[in-house]
């Protein structure tokens, strides 16, 4: 079963340092996401992308944060200076379409990246 | 506003006894979708099942049921039969057409021998 795959699973870094996480999303999927999983906490969104650009982005994926895709099935997202706060779980997720029309937007999940961050 | 409301943060089960997760919704688009995932202690993110909010019928698959109530604005996951497999915290999700999702708070099952 095709599977979305993220790397690193776990990623120790210092505050202030820059980090990239990686994902592979499924091959035939054309919109991607980031979410991520404050210990504890609610799942929060991140960003959409598609068509190689963001199309919707939370409050939360502010200027220290970006996404790119650099090849035909690389996503990354980059955090530029960490702080003690990004310490979370990042999922990428993808999807054939957003569901719009059909209201079905079911989203394919990578198993996580763990960043702590110190 | 979209918001989504579990308001069961632990459920205990019996194995191959029957559970019901609440999930309660809020949103004033008129299509949406409802989802389940279920997230075990490894941390990755399962999809379980989906309600379209046009879907006359409930959804089920295999063992999950998802009893959608539409007028409640209820969307609650049924599992049958039980097994310690589904020990984990469990995500009812409000997918606004073409939007982002939107994670309930999760409920942690922990299943019983």
């Amino acid at each position: 079963e095709p599977e979305v795959t993220q790397t690193p699973s776990h990623q120790v870094t210092q505050m202030g340092q820059e980090v990239i996480l990686r994902c592979v999303p499924i091959s035939n999927h054309l919109y991607f996401y980031w979410y991520r999983q404050i210990l504890g906490q609610k799942v929060e969104f991140l960003v959409s992308f598609y068509n190689n650009e963001i199309s919707e982005k939370s409050e939360i994926f502010d200027d220290q944060f970006s996404v790119e895709r650099p090849d035909g099935s690389n996503f990354t997202l980059k955090i530029r200076s960490t702080k003690l706060e990004d310490s979370a779980m990042y999922f990428c997720a993808s999807s054939v379409s957003t569901g719009q029309h059909s209201g079905a937007n079911v989203l394919t999940f990578g198993a996580g990246s763990r960043l702590t961050v110190l | 506003a979209q918001k989504i409301t579990q308001t069961q943060p632990g459920m205990f089960v019996q194995e191959k006894e029957a559970v019901t997760l609440d999930c309660t919704y809020d949103t004033s688009d008129p299509s949406y979708g409802l989802f389940w995932y279920k997230q075990p202690s490894s941390g990755e993110m399962i999809f379980l099942i989906y309600q379209g909010s046009y879907d006359q019928q409930n959804a089920t698959e295999g063992r999950y049921s998802l009893n959608f109530q539409k007028a409640r604005k209820s969307a609650n996951l049924v599992i049958s039969a039980s097994q310690l497999g589904d020990s984990a915290m469990y995500f009812c999700v409000l997918g606004p057409e073409g939007g982002k999702l939107i994670f309930g708070q999760g409920t942690e099952l922990s299943v019983k021998p």
